[in-house]
């Protein structure tokens, strides 16, 4: 299996609810991302959470690192019909080449 | 006022060709890389350049080859290509510290047929 696996590969919630989503990893990172793809368009960088950092806020969206569980969570907060797109968690690993490693996103459906 | 443009977005071709996609950055970043993205969603690293030198080559077939003419730009030729090519390619670039945000551009559908 991957390095970064997200959980669950697909969400489809109410307007305005929160949605969350779960990115588990297995080997030590110097930081975790989050992405959002929309249909059909390059990724975009939401949010950068270090290893020696828990937690981290960006308007309606909140990221936990857990490094003793290998684990981060994306929340977002009073959901959008915009922010349906995927979203992709990629680590950044600690040995071996610098790279971004991504796992295959979880795919959310905002419904109005 | 695009920051990371890559051409073309669409690319149709038949088995054996060769072909390019290109990809320029105007943010001034140091590190360009080319991803690839299966018909899963899943992402993977192919090549990544600093300062244009190689730095990344993940196991990719001896038909890829990229070539950074300066750091500005990443372009990728494929030759004879095959229809497990098929695929969304994505150009990216990072700044500073390594393994930050990576700004990617909205990708080249490649269709081999």
């Amino acid at each position: 299996s991957q390095q970064g696996e997200e959980d669950p590969q697909a969400l489809s919630i109410q307007e305005g609810e929160n949605a969350t989503m779960n990115c588990s990893y297995k080997t030590s990172i110097n930081n975790l991302q989050w992405y959002r793809q929309n249909s059909g368009r390059g990724l975009v960088h939401l949010i950068l959470i270090r290893s020696n950092e828990r937690e981290k806020h960006s308007g309606r969206l909140r990221v936990t690192l857990d490094t003793s569980k290998k684990s981060s969570s994306l929340l977002i907060t009073a959901s959008r019909a915009a922010d349906t797109a995927s979203y992709f968690c990629a680590t950044a690993l600690i040995q071996g080449a610098q790279k971004l490693v991504f796992g295959q996103g979880t795919r959310l459906t905002i419904n109005p | 006022d695009t920051a990371v443009s890559q051409t073309p977005k669409y690319l149709v071709t038949q088995m054996g060709n060769d072909k390019s996609i290109k990809c320029e950055q105007n943010l001034g970043h140091d590190t360009m890389y080319w991803y690839k993205q299966d018909s899963k969603k899943f992402l993977k690293i192919m090549f990544s350049y600093n300062n244009k030198e190689l730095i990344i080559n993940e196991t990719v077939p001896n038909r890829f080859s990229p070539k950074s003419p300066d750091k500005a730009h990443l372009n990728l030729h494929i030759n004879s290509l095959e229809l497990g090519d098929s695929a969304v390619y994505f150009c990216a670039s990072s700044q500073g510290e390594a393994m930050g945000p990576l700004h990617f551009g909205n990708g080249t559908r490649l269709t081999v047929t």
